[in-house]
């Protein structure tokens, strides 16, 4: 497809079960973001993959929380002991530049709910 | 530091009404970039407009409108004759031009509704 693409889109999982979302971002992008948003919040970033260079990770909430950027394309964000708090949806963006350059394009994002 | 304030948390206007939207950042940055986001209900962003900050010149583009001044750190943001399909929630989000600054600052937000 020609957009970011999220998989799941809806996640039910226990809490302190692993979970793994995954963003397909648009072909070609070099830089790839992983935000948060919370019921009614606004986005909290996590994590920044720009080319081969190394992530900033200085939004990542805890060290349950880790990214991987595979072939610099498809990204996946996994949650170790799922806590109730992180329950939100979790939303993956692209560009083809740096920031600054170029808007973001987002997915529609996984809502995740932890029971 | 930077700082993006979006004062306004929701907002209701009744159809066919004008609206606007506003953003302030506060930055000691010279350069740096403005963009506008749209967050429907269906809950996708959708980028609305990018402008640099040496940039001040008011921007019209059918129904929107957008104001930047430099000198208030404004960043403000019109819907003339809103629609019910302008309900969304919308975000600023300021970047700074700096190397290394690899965060986007997304303010909180304000939830449009238009009353039919």
């Amino acid at each position: 497809g020609a957009g970011v693409s999220q998989s799941p889109s809806n996640k039910v999982t226990e809490k302190g079960k692993d979970v793994e979302l995954r963003c397909d971002p648009i072909s070609g992008h070099t830089a790839l973001y992983w935000y948060r948003q919370s019921l009614g919040q606004g986005l909290e970033f996590l994590i920044y993959f720009q080319g081969n260079s190394a992530p900033d990770k200085s939004g990542l909430p805890s060290d349950r929380f880790s990214a991987e950027r595979t072939g610099g394309s498809v990204s996946t964000l996994t949650i170790q002991r799922t806590q109730q708090e992180d329950s939100a949806v979790y939303l993956c963006a692209s560009s083809p530049t740096p920031p600054g350059n170029s808007p973001l394009h987002f997915g529609n994002g996984t809502r995740l709910t932890v029971t | 530091a930077q700082k993006v304030t979006q004062a306004q948390t929701e907002i209701s206007v009744v159809e066919k009404e004008d609206v606007t939207l506003d953003c302030v950042y506060e930055t000691r940055d010279t350069t740096y970039y403005l963009f506008w986001y749209k967050q429907p209900p269906s809950g996708e962003l959708v980028f609305l407009i990018r402008r640099n900050s040496f940039d001040e010149q008011n921007e019209i583009s059918g129904r929107y409108s957008w104001n930047f001044q430099k000198s208030t750190s404004s960043f403000n943001f019109t819907i003339t004759a809103s629609q019910v399909v302008d309900s969304a929630v919308y975000f600023c989000a300021p970047t700074p031009d700096q190397t290394g600054a690899n965060n986007l600052f997304f303010g909180t937000g304000t939830r449009l509704t238009v009353i039919p």
